[in-house]
């Protein structure tokens, strides 16, 4: 069955860094784009970057551009998220899911927590 | 960017009832590219509806989609005790691309 297991997360101070990864498996990984979503304690979600299934092509929120890099590893069927220069709004539980039909997401890991605190 | 709002905030409702759950986009919404997904405490969301109106695998009938352009909705004809949960619209944009949810509708026991 399609599973999706995030890790990486942790507690970080505002400015640091943390690199998150997504262990896939049950699928073929590299015939999928996929998407990191966050969802911040008590709220909704908020989608976060996407990776095309070969990744050529990547996209953004604008609240994370410049500071997040989203990547993959087909060879590992791993997904990462290198996140950079960390706000205190980033605290999060992040998601990694898989894109589907019509740019929707079919399936979501339990998430990583990425917790910013001084 | 293209807003999605989401009414009503709660939905306050009793087994067996009809849900009518709306997701209204402040610009038109491309090829249908509206989902909706279900999220109960603790978990992940859940797939329910791409496309705007097309059922994803497993998902019950009782859960239906529907609309266009900006005004869509989300149906569930006969509340079960395990819908009672915070459901999500979604939508792809292309300027700029990219993912946009909903506040969310949260359908709790009456």
């Amino acid at each position: 069955q399609v599973q999706l297991v995030e890790s990486g997360g942790g507690v970080v101070q505002p400015g640091g860094s943390l690199r998150l990864s997504c262990a896939a498996s049950g699928f073929t990984f590299s015939s999928y784009g996929m998407h990191w979503v966050r969802q911040a304690p008590g709220k909704g979600l908020e989608w976060v970057a996407f990776i095309r299934s070969d990744g050529s092509t990547k996209y953004y929120a604008d609240s994370v551009k410049g500071r997040f890099t989203i990547s993959r590893d087909n060879s590992k069927n791993t997904l990462s998220l290198q996140v950079d220069s960390l706000r205190a709004e980033d605290m999060a539980l992040y998601y990694c899911a898989r894109g589907y039909s019509a740019w929707s997401v079919d399936c979501w890991g339990q998430g990583t927590l990425v917790a910013v605190s001084s | 960017e293209n807003v999605l709002t989401q009414s009503p905030g709660t939905l306050s409702l009793s087994p067996g009832e009809r849900a009518t759950l709306s997701c209204r986009a402040s610009q038109s919404v491309s090829s249908s590219y509206l989902a909706w997904y279900q999220q109960k405490p603790g978990q992940a969301p859940r797939l329910l509806i791409y496309a705007a109106s097309t059922r994803a695998t497993g998902i019950p009938d009782r859960f239906s989609g529907s609309g266009s352009g900006t005004d869509f909705t989300l149906t569930i004809s006969r509340l079960e005790p395990e819908d009672f949960a915070v459901y999500y619209c979604q939508q792809y944009g292309s300027s700029p691309p990219g993912l946009t949810f909903g506040p969310g509708t949260k359908v709790d026991i009456k």
